[in-house]
């Protein structure tokens, strides 16, 4: 069984430009969740949606945004990049959006903003 | 607010025992989990406890909590060269999937 999918695997961009990360869920699953994870840092929350309805937000700026699929995938997106935006985005399916539903994780797409 | 605390490194002998530490602040976590992450990859959920029981044994893998102290910690027992990643806790306290996540505790292992 295929898990967690994320592409591209790794990206390059400049300051200003905009960003679109594409995030597969596990079969059956209806939930995903958006995760960044700055170098030397735990991940932190960014989105969940649920059943292509956003459940919950993180502490991120508005030029991140999210949305979910009929077929359940997800597409992360952030305009306007900054420097500060370089990290590892990982994205996690579950079953639902319970939170003791166990979350799968992605190999997370790799974002350098030069 | 929601912090989680860890210690950044830890170094174990092969065939010891290694204990990870977490402190949480909210005391309203529900979920308190330890993924491993290994250079290159997603995160593994290894473990994860629910905030009325004390302690979690799972083969190598013992979790305690001490939920007066807002402490968790993981035991690994036996630890092996494959063991070397870095650990991170993370609860959750919130009606759906918010998982706040350490900083992470990178265990090395000497053979």
């Amino acid at each position: 069984d295929a898990g967690v999918t994320q592409s591209p695997t790794h990206l390059i961009k400049t300051r200003g430009q905009h960003v679109t990360l594409r995030c597969s869920p596990i079969s059956g699953h209806k939930s995903v969740s958006w995760y960044q994870q700055v170098l030397g840092q735990g991940p932190q929350f960014i989105f969940q949606y649920y059943e292509k309805e956003e459940r919950g937000r993180g502490n991120f700026p508005d030029r991140f945004s999210a949305r979910q699929f009929p077929n359940y995938s997800s597409e992360l997106n952030v305009n306007a990049l900054l420097l500060g935006d370089s990290a590892l985005y990982l994205c996690a399916s579950s079953l639902s959006a319970r939170a003791g539903d166990t979350q799968y994780f992605g190999p997370g797409t790799r974002l350098t903003v030069l | 607010g929601e912090d989680v605390e860890q210690s950044l490194f830890l170094s174990v002998r092969e065939g010891d025992s290694s204990v990870i530490n977490c402190t949480y602040t909210d005391s309203s976590s529900t979920y308190l989990y330890w993924y491993k992450q290994e250079p290159g990859a997603g995160l593994q959920l290894l473990t994860y406890i629910f905030s009325n029981m004390d302690m979690k044994q799972d083969q190598r893998l013992t979790v305690l909590l001490n939920k007066k102290d807002k402490h968790l910690s993981l035991r690994i027992a036996d630890t092996q060269t494959g063991d070397s990643a870095i650990y991170f806790c993370a609860e959750n306290s919130g009606g759906y999937q918010k998982v706040t996540f350490g900083t992470g505790t990178k265990l090395q292992v000497i053979p």
